[in-house]
């Protein structure tokens, strides 16, 4: 069964100050690894799509990468509008389907 | 501006009452997908569809039914054998199997 561990659940920093968000998972046959971001009362919004083990990407403040059992998403000097719910997901191919499977995410607060 | 619509932003509900979540989207995706979200918890799937006419459950069915009749709709019934349906509703969709999934911006199920 495909299953995704995000770590740690809440994370708070102070304006400035890097850090790295973490995303385990378990995929039979992975089809692609996704970040979002999520404000509260809303729906996700897409930041990234990972494919293969040693493939980065970067958005502003944000780089994510993968390894073969986990992805990152580094969060580079932070400013308090990055505070959000960071969602990681998983695409695995289950009986000839696909599938997003979904962390439960890790809620980051920035504080000025 | 394309899209995903999802209406309406709240809905109260009785209990023993059926209750339809509407999906609609303008993005020429192929697949959708209905997820429930409750605190601290990550995206669950419920139904998801890959071409029209055809759906498939996903992990957390029960209580839930859907329908596809047109590409842009992806219609979401939660009747009365949902034990616990108060939650969040997110509707998704895909352009195909290997890219990201769009969400809308959710609809909140209360039920009173």
């Amino acid at each position: 069964e495909d299953q995704v561990t995000q770590s740690p659940e809440a994370l708070r920093l102070q304006e400035g100050e890097s850090s790295s968000l973490n995303c385990s998972y378990t995929v039979s046959g992975l089809r692609g690894l996704f970040w979002y971001r999520q404000d509260p009362g809303k729906g996700p919004e897409f930041l990234f799509t990972l494919y293969s083990a040693g493939e980065e990407k970067e958005k502003e403040r944000l780089k994510a990468t993968l390894t073969k059992k986990e992805s990152f998403l580094h969060i580079t000097a932070p400013k308090p509008e990055d505070s959000a719910t960071y969602l990681c997901a998983v695409r695995g191919l289950i009986q000839g389907a696909q599938k997003l499977v979904f962390g439960q995410g890790t809620r980051l607060t920035i504080n000025p | 501006d394309g899209g995903i619509t999802q209406s309406p932003k709240y809905l109260f509900r009785k209990e023993g009452q059926n209750v339809t979540l509407s999906c609609e989207q303008n993005l020429n995706h192929d697949a959708m997908y209905w997820y429930r979200q409750d605190p601290g918890q990550g995206l669950r799937l419920i139904y998801y569809s890959q071409i029209v006419n055809d759906f498939q459950k996903g992990d957390i069915a029960e209580g839930y039914s859907v329908s596809r009749e047109k590409k842009e709709s992806f219609p979401l019934t939660v009747t009365s054998a949902q034990k616990n349906p108060t939650a969040f509703y997110l509707c998704a969709s895909t352009l195909d199997r290997n890219t990201e999934a769009f969400f809308g911006q959710g609809t909140r199920l209360t039920v009173v």
